[in-house]
């Protein structure tokens, strides 16, 4: 257990429809990390957050955003759903920019 | 920009050792390695650093040339349990440049 949440675990939804994603990092950890994982794809960076604040941000497309609030938590929100959107999304999150600790992931499907 | 990741796959037979590369076009500042197993999470391995040592385990190691922008992952004496996918993480060498994931690289370890 890497100590980071994300819920739902699964998600199944229609084109077109938006959902949020949710994740808690470890206690005390300022930095998140949002990756998405397709199937049998490699980890795409999305987007980091560092104590509220954007940080760097990789392939997130328009139509997805994120924010970390001041609990240090972390929403990913995805909208216009399209069916290629469907993937694992991970979230991370490490204390010093260093060794990130991965949740266990959110499984999203777009029918 | 992405690292490329070599080789893509590698299958290996219990005690047998492995070495997988991981390579960028830019200056690097770090080099992360993870290991992903099949429908799990990514578990954090060793961190490389600009100007640092090499570091690692008994059976698992890793190098960093700041060179040649490369590292390798030394896998000795192979166990079961070292199946899955590796992907190295790289961190560029000015402030701002993005965390970015290689494609990974299978590794699948038979009795």
């Amino acid at each position: 257990d890497s100590g980071v949440t994300q819920t739902p675990k699964h998600l199944i939804t229609a084109t077109g429809q938006r959902v949020t994603l949710r994740c808690s990092p470890r206690s005390g950890d300022l930095s998140v990390y949002w990756y998405q994982q397709s199937l049998d794809q490699g980890l795409q960076f999305l987007i980091q957050y560092y104590n509220g604040e954007e940080r760097a941000k990789g392939n997130i497309l328009e139509r997805f955003s994120a924010q970390q609030f001041p609990d240090l938590h972390s929403e990913l929100n995805l909208s216009s759903l399209e069916l290629g959107d469907s993937a694992l999304y991970f979230c991370a999150s490490s204390a010093s920019d260093r060794e990130q600790f991965f949740g266990p992931g959110t499984r999203l499907t777009v029918l | 920009q992405q690292p490329v990741q070599s080789p893509q796959a590698v299958i290996l037979r219990e005690g047998e050792d492995a070495v997988i590369n991981c390579s960028s076009s830019k200056a690097l500042y770090s080099v992360h390695w993870y290991r992903q197993k099949h429908g799990e999470a990514p578990v954090f391995l060793m961190i490389l650093l600009k100007g640092g040592e090499q570091k690692g385990h008994e059976k698992i190691s890793a190098s960093f040339n700041e060179k040649k922008q490369q590292s390798s992952l030394y896998l000795t004496a192979s166990q079961l349990s070292y199946s899955g996918t590796y992907f190295c993480g790289t961190e560029g060498d000015n402030y701002g440049q993005n965390f970015v994931f290689g494609p990974g690289t299978r590794l699948s370890v038979l009795p």
